[in-house]
C-alpha cells in the first residue's frame, strides 16, 4: 500500500521566518511528487517533482525531491500571513488512472 | 480559467437522507475523483473514473456510490446519510494519469448529517 508522511503535523511561527516541510513517501512505481497549498477553498498546485535533485523555485517556495532516499523538502523563506495555509504532499504512482495518495498535510500558522 | 465546480460549498442534512454531491470541470479531463478530507486524517480517495460510465472504488468506498453518465460530470451519491459522513468533500479532474499531469480540484462541500 502507498504511504505518504509529512511533517510536522503543525508548525507555528512568526513573520519573516523561514520553514522547511518534509515529506517521505513509500510507494510501487514512482511517478511523481506534488505539493499543493490549501487555503480556505480547493487546493492549489505548487509544484511536481520527478526527477532527484532539481530544486524548483516559485518566489520564496522551492521544493527538492530525493529519491534515493524517498523524501522532499518544501522551503518558504522570509514567511507572510498569506503563507497561512494547509501544505498537502501527494505521489502520483503507476500509468493508468489510479489516484494521487496524500499525506495528512501541514498546517502552517504565520503570527504577525 | 479553467474550472471545477462544486454545486454546494455547505450541506446539511439528516440522518437517512439520500445526498448528491454534484461536480462539473470544463476542461474535457478524462479522469474524476472524490476525496473526503478529515482532520488528523488527510485526503482519502472514495471513488474515480476514468470515462463515462465507469468508475472504480478508492480507499474507503463504504456507504458511496457515484454516478458519470457524462465526461464534465461525476456525481457522489450518499444511499443514506450518517453522522460519520460528516466532512470536507473534494472532486477533482486530471487530463490523464495523475502521476503525469496532477489534479484541479473543486471548491470542496462541507457535509454535516444531523
Amino acid at each position: 500500500e502507498d504511504k505518504v508522511v509529512q511533517s510536522p503535523l503543525s508548525l507555528v511561527v512568526h513573520e519573516g521566518d523561514t520553514v522547511t516541510l518534509n515529506c517521505s513517501y513509500e510507494v510501487t512505481n514512482f511517478r511523481s511528487l506534488l505539493w499543493y497549498k490549501q487555503e480556505k477553498k480547493a487546493p492549489t498546485f505548487l509544484f511536481m517533482l520527478t526527477s532527484s535533485g532539481i530544486e524548483k523555485k516559485s518566489g520564496r517556495l522551492s521544493s527538492i525531491l530525493d529519491k534515493k532516499e524517498l523524501f522532499s523538502i518544501l522551503n518558504i523563506t522570509a514567511t507572510q500571513t498569506g503563507d497561512s495555509a494547509i501544505y498537502l504532499c501527494a505521489v502520483g504512482s503507476g500509468g493508468g488512472a489510479d489516484g494521487l495518495t496524500f499525506g495528512k498535510g501541514t498546517h502552517l500558522i504565520i503570527q504577525p | 480559467d479553467v474550472k471545477v465546480t462544486q454545486s454546494s460549498r455547505y450541506l446539511v442534512k439528516r440522518t437517512g437522507e439520500k445526498v448528491f454531491l454534484e461536480c462539473v470541470q470544463d476542461m474535457d479531463h478524462e479522469n474524476m475523483f472524490w476525496y473526503r478530507q478529515d482532520p488528523g486524517l488527510g485526503l482519502r480517495l472514495i471513488y474515480f473514473s476514468y470515462d463515462v460510465k465507469m468508475k472504480e472504488k478508492g480507499d474507503i468506498p463504504e456507504g458511496y456510490s457515484v454516478s458519470r453518465e457524462k465526461k464534465e460530470r461525476f456525481s457522489l451519491i450518499l444511499e443514506s446519510a450518517s453522522t460519520n459522513q460528516t466532512s470536507m468533500y473534494l472532486c477533482a479532474s486530471s487530463l490523464g494519469t495523475p502521476g503525469a499531469y496532477g489534479y484541479t480540484f473543486g471548491s470542496g462541500t462541507r457535509l454535516t448529517v444531523v
